[in-house]
């Protein structure tokens, strides 16, 4: 399968602990994308990486969230100090610089399910 | 005010029905503009882009209204496999990677 992987597929945890999630985006896209959806919204754009720089990072990340990428490769995402505000599907997308006509498509991994108790 | 805003139906509808989902963007800089469709449990998948001449691609059409700020998604002779959420997605931003995502219309088609 050469599209984005992403591990665990489901992760449960107790409020407090720290989790790191990681992608793997389609090995030619140079960009890499973070996102968290919560059931009935649509994804949350929370970080983007192109290459290893992080360009933008979301309001709604807080200080207890960190991304990495650290070869501009895979990436991770870690939680601390995990609240149960915290439980949604984390997703991971990639992307070429540019696709068809000036278009960025992005595609998505299967995401993380996160339950924090 | 949401930046880009969907009626989240659900729209129930009998299969070869044609049925029509709207959505409005706030920020008149947007740049690129797509469909995708998210399946239960699953992640979002590119449906298709949206141009400014609008484009078809089978029993899908999408169209972008730049005045209007508007985009619309038309689907023609429904099946079954058709039911899922649909999302509508703005990008703006230097090189366009600030995404953002309605929240998703939900189409049942049914037998």
């Amino acid at each position: 399968d050469t599209g984005v992987s992403q591990d665990p597929r489901h992760k449960i945890t107790k409020r407090g602990q720290n989790v790191t999630f990681r992608c793997d985006p389609i090995s030619e896209h140079n960009r890499l994308y973070w996102y968290r959806q919560t059931l009935g919204q649509g994804p949350e754009f929370l970080t983007y990486f192109q290459n290893e720089a992080q360009l933008e990072k979301s309001r709604l990340l807080s200080d207890r969230f960190s991304a990495e990428r650290p070869k501009g490769s895979f990436s991770t995402l870690e939680i601390q100090r995990t609240e149960q505000g915290d439980s949604a599907m984390y997703l991971c997308a990639s992307s070429l610089p540019r696709g068809l006509a000036g278009t960025y498509e992005q595609y998505f991994g299967p995401g993380t399910r996160l339950t924090v108790t | 005010r949401k930046e880009v805003e969907q009626d989240p139906g659900p729209f129930n509808v009998p299969e070869g029905a044609t049925v029509a989902f709207n959505c409005t963007y706030s920020n008149s800089a947007s740049q690129s503009f797509f469909w995708y469709r998210q399946d239960c449990r699953k992640e979002p998948k590119l449906l298709m882009s949206v141009y400014s001449s609008g484009n078809e691609d089978g029993r899908f059409t999408a169209q972008l209204n730049r005045a209007s700020q508007y985009i619309s998604l038309l689907i023609r002779d429904s099946k079954l496999s058709d039911s899922a959420t649909y999302l509508c997605v703005v990008k703006t931003g230097t090189g366009g990677f600030k995404t953002i995502f309605g929240a998703g219309t939900r189409l049942f088609v049914k037998a």
